[in-house]
């Protein structure tokens, strides 16, 4: 049972280049999230989607697009990162419902912008 | 911002001693969590507190939630080298999208 699987775990790239990070949960959780960490800042919010084929922006979505195609996966696109997006991502799944409402959180991409 | 507000930032103390975090918000909440994140890796649920609740307990864990003045505090007691780590809180207001705090970064000395 691997919970929340981010790919890749590190990534360089050049202004301007574009890249997807991909997430997938096999706990059968219908929301999927993607936060962003920057030293001193917390964790924002930058996309999520409450079910399959639904997604809505968070708070910090400029720069960024989703795509939940299935249940299990919820991909982020940077179409032509820039340093501002130096950060660390972070895919999470909610349990809500009643059930157990609390976020799922995978390990991580860090991500630098040069 | 609708970002919680963590304070202290860093908090340093020897093994033995409580620990105290508090968590400021400014809407109202469904529910109140928090989270603790050991370096380098994603965050893990600790404990929930509903907005009809004043306490909770978990372990070594004790929650506080203050409606009134928009405010929980998380209180770890007999603190270990282990419980070194950021904890963060996070309210959820109902629309399932929690907003997180900036984070305590506590150092527990052996």
């Amino acid at each position: 049972n691997a919970g929340v699987t981010q790919t890749p775990k590190f990534q360089v790239l050049k202004t301007g280049q574009s890249m997807t990070l991909q997430c997938a949960q096999d706990m059968n959780h219908n929301s999927m999230y993607w936060y962003r960490q920057d030293p001193g800042m917390g964790l924002r919010l930058i996309y999520y989607s409450a079910s399959e084929g639904t997604t809505d922006k968070g708070e910090v979505p400029n720069g960024y697009n989703v795509s939940r195609l299935n249940k299990r996966e919820f991909s982020l696109r940077l179409e032509s990162a820039a340093p501002s997006q130096t950060s660390v991502y972070f895919c999470a799944t909610f349990a809500g419902g009643g059930l157990s409402e609390k976020l799922f959180f995978g390990s991580g991409t860090q991500l630098s912008v040069l | 911002s609708q970002q919680g507000e963590e304070d202290p930032q860093a908090l340093s103390i020897q093994e033995g001693e409580n620990a105290t975090m508090n968590c400021s918000y400014k809407t109202s909440i469904n529910n109140l969590q928090w989270y603790r994140q050991n370096s380098g890796r994603g965050l893990v649920h600790l404990i929930l507190i509903r907005s009809n609740e004043r306490e909770k307990h978990s372990g070594r864990l004790r929650v506080t939630l203050d409606t009134s003045k928009k405010s929980s505090s998380l209180l770890i007691t007999a603190s270990r080298a282990a419980d070194t780590a950021s904890y963060f809180c996070a309210r959820e207001g109902g629309s399932e999208k929690l907003v997180f705090g900036k984070g305590t970064k506590l150092t527990v000395n052996p």
